[in-house]
């Protein structure tokens, strides 16, 4: 199994532009997370999704911030528009329910200019 | 989800045992007790959990004290590549916190000296 796939791994962007971070979880994990890291505010939930469906988006920062799972092996987390305090390094987590253990992808490093 | 207090940084030698505690005074009944690490430039990873017992797997040891007030987590010959920062969490229920996510306090930095 390839584990969870990120993409892309590093994005430079200009303020004001739009950012897609993508998702492929594990095959047949029923659960998805987004998460962020920063230096101040360390690990942090942004949105997790199960069985498609998400069910807490509260750690979303703003509206400038949405995530979709159109299907089981697939999910975006976009930025619209982006802006420095958005820099940090993105990272997605699938598991299945039973298990209990999450299995995180390597991330994407973002860097709004 | 309850609170854990882990030490900011720990350090060892290599190839020698390291105990890595955690203090969740406020653990409840229901709560499983997990453990990640995040080595360097890499996103989390699992490394074990558990309830009530000792549980041990290929790599690493969780003592969990009677009153599950605390736990330590044993490396027990730390190498080069164990150098990450360690992060102890409490999760409600086991079988089926899939589901849920996991909050992440500091956690502690280990730092394996050669």
């Amino acid at each position: 199994d390839a584990g969870v796939i990120q993409s892309p791994r590093h994005e430079v962007t200009e303020m004001g532009q739009e950012v897609t971070l993508r998702c492929k979880p594990i095959s047949g994990h029923n659960s998805l997370f987004w998460y962020r890291q920063t230096m101040m505010r360390g690990l942090e939930l942004l949105i997790y999704f199960n069985n498609n469906v998400p069910i807490d988006d509260s750690g979303m920062p703003e509206d400038r911030f949405s995530a979709k799972m159109p299907n089981a092996s697939f999910s975006t987390l976009k930025i619209q528009p982006s802006e420095p305090r958005d820099s940090a390094v993105y990272f997605c987590a699938s598991s299945l329910a039973r298990a209990g253990r999450q299995f995180f992808g390597p991330g994407t490093r973002l860097t709004v200019l | 989800d309850a609170k854990t207090t882990q030490p900011n940084s720990m350090e060892s030698n290599e190839e020698e045992p390291v105990h890595l505690p955690c203090n969740h005074s406020t653990i409840s009944g229901t709560d499983y007790i997990h453990w990640y690490r995040q080595l360097p430039s890499q996103g989390p990873e699992y490394v074990i959990h558990g309830l009530t017992s000792n549980v041990n797997n290929r790599m690493a040891s969780l003592a969990i004290a009677e009153d599950r007030k605390s736990s330590t987590l044993i490396l027990h010959r730390a190498t080069l590549r164990d150098a990450a920062v360690y992060y102890c969490i409490l999760r409600e229920t086991g079988g089926n916190t899939g589901n849920t996510p996991l909050v992440f306090g500091k956690g502690t930095r280990l730092s394996v000296i050669a």
